[in-house]
């Protein structure tokens, strides 16, 4: 059964540095989602992205924050400086359309010093 | 924001109990999915429900959708212990492309 990968599985970077998270979505998925998970916490939605643009986002994602889908398969998550907050599981999601069930990939967790 | 409410946080029980999570929002919705979570895992979709009182079953689990669609439930019967994990309920809101909002999840602890 296909899988959404992502990769690094786990990041660990000092804090105001940059983290690019990456995911290799579903290939004949049409629409793509990140999503943050603080230890312990809900799944909370970062953005969503269709046709080669941000479709949603939420609060959480401000300036920091980038997506990019720079070839035709990869999913990838910036977070310009990061903070001590920004520590948490990354979780990747696609789905066919916008309405169907998204599939999660096994996420990065990113630990920030 | 939007909230999907989801109760309760944790149970606890013995293995052969029965188990039910409950998410309400006040917002009517467009549809709602659930979603299991193991521990050190990601969410894995278990059901979507989309009609008015709509009602599924998988095996040991029944998934129930409000008729005001407002409200939903997920009931295991007879727990095992492989049914250990995060139940989560995720909404969405409004017809179209419109992001999921996660409830809270209910963390289930089964007792052998």
């Amino acid at each position: 059964e296909p899988e959404v990968t992502q990769t690094p599985s786990h990041q660990v970077t000092q804090m105001g540095q940059e983290v690019i998270l990456r995911c290799v979505p579903i290939s004949n998925h049409l629409y793509f989602y990140w999503y943050r998970q603080i230890l312990g916490q809900k799944v909370e939605f970062l953005v969503s992205f269709y046709n080669n643009e941000i479709s949603e986002k939420s609060e959480i994602f401000d300036d920091q924050f980038s997506v990019e889908r720079p070839d035709g398969s990869n999913f990838t998550l910036k977070i310009r400086s990061t903070k001590l907050e920004d520590s948490a599981m990354y979780f990747c999601a696609s789905s066919p359309l916008g309405t169907q069930p998204q599939h999660f990939g096994d996420g990065t967790r990113l630990s920030i010093l | 924001g939007q909230q999907v409410m989801q109760i309760p946080q944790y149970q606890h029980v013995q293995e052969g109990e029965d188990f039910t999570t409950y998410c309400n929002s006040s917002t009517t919705l467009s549809n709602i999915q659930w979603y299991k979570q193991r521990p050190g895992g990601h969410p894995v979709f278990l059901i979507q429900l989309v009609k008015s009182g709509e009602v599924k079953k998988q095996k040991r689990l029944t998934f129930q959708f409000g008729e005001a669609k407002k409200n939903s439930s997920l009931h295991i019967t007879a727990t095992q212990t492989t049914d250990v994990g995060t139940y989560f309920c995720a909404a969405t809101l409004n017809s179209g492309n419109t992001p999921l909002v996660f409830g809270k999840g209910t963390r289930l602890s089964v007792i052998a």
